[in-house]
């Protein structure tokens, strides 16, 4: 019940097209879901989070989208840039000093 | 603002050898700080976290341990390094919120 089920494991998309990352989870009483980008040799940097009181965050060309019902939610990126090839992490947290973290999405883009 | 930091960027050690893996956050009292491992093309294991001087939570038992000597550093050590332990150490810091903020690890190999 603790975990973050992350899918795809990698994804490959074309620059310009959309990238889409889900993440699901069991416990419902999360309630702090962020994205997490990183890029080969450095550390996690927060790309943007949600809490459950909203079913949609955007921030740039990033949008979080979150179903509560069905326990899901997942990370576009809009017209995906090479520079957007990265690694990314979905986690969540509820009412604790610990995040759960998914296992990952490798997302590379090609011109 | 705030600022984490991690040394050293890079070491080889061999087996049986100790470890010392050093992390200190800037421009923030009483933060949590947390250790994680992330294996090459995994996700992040978190090791140990901290709510304050010296209160800390093992997560994975293992050979390695940490300490806090102080309330903005965070250290993790080993007395017998394994060929399991090479990896990338993340060290991340948060202040009464979810988000945590890592640092830019240290990359250990045990040969």
């Amino acid at each position: 019940q603790q975990q973050v089920k992350q899918s795809p494991q990698s994804l490959i998309v074309q620059k310009g097209g959309i990238s889409i990352i889900n993440c699901a989870y069991e416990n419902t009483a999360f309630d702090y879901f962020p994205w997490y980008q990183q890029f080969p040799g450095k550390g996690p940097a927060l790309l943007i989070a949600i809490r459950p009181d909203v079913s949609e965050k955007k921030e740039g060309r990033f949008t979080i989208s979150f179903n509560k019902s069905a326990k899901q939610f997942s990370l576009h990126i809009m017209d995906s840039q090479p520079g957007d090839s990265a690694t990314y992490f979905c986690a969540a947290a509820w009412n604790t000093d610990k995040l759960i973290f998914g296992t990952g999405t490798r997302l590379q883009v090609f011109p | 603002s705030q600022t984490i930091h991690q040394w050293p960027a890079t070491l080889v050690q061999p087996v049986g050898s100790p470890l010392s893996l050093e992390c200190t956050v800037e421009g923030t009292s009483n933060p949590n700080l947390y250790w994680y491992r992330q294996a090459a093309g995994r996700g992040l294991q978190l090791l140990f976290y901290s709510i304050g001087i010296d209160q800390i939570s093992s997560e994975v038992p293992q050979n390695l341990s940490a300490s806090r000597p102080q309330d903005r550093q965070f250290i993790l050590s080993s007395k017998k390094l394994l060929l399991s332990d090479s990896g990338f150490y993340l060290c991340a810091w948060s202040f009464r919120t979810d988000t945590q903020y890592f640092g830019p690890g240290t990359r250990l190999t045990v040969l």
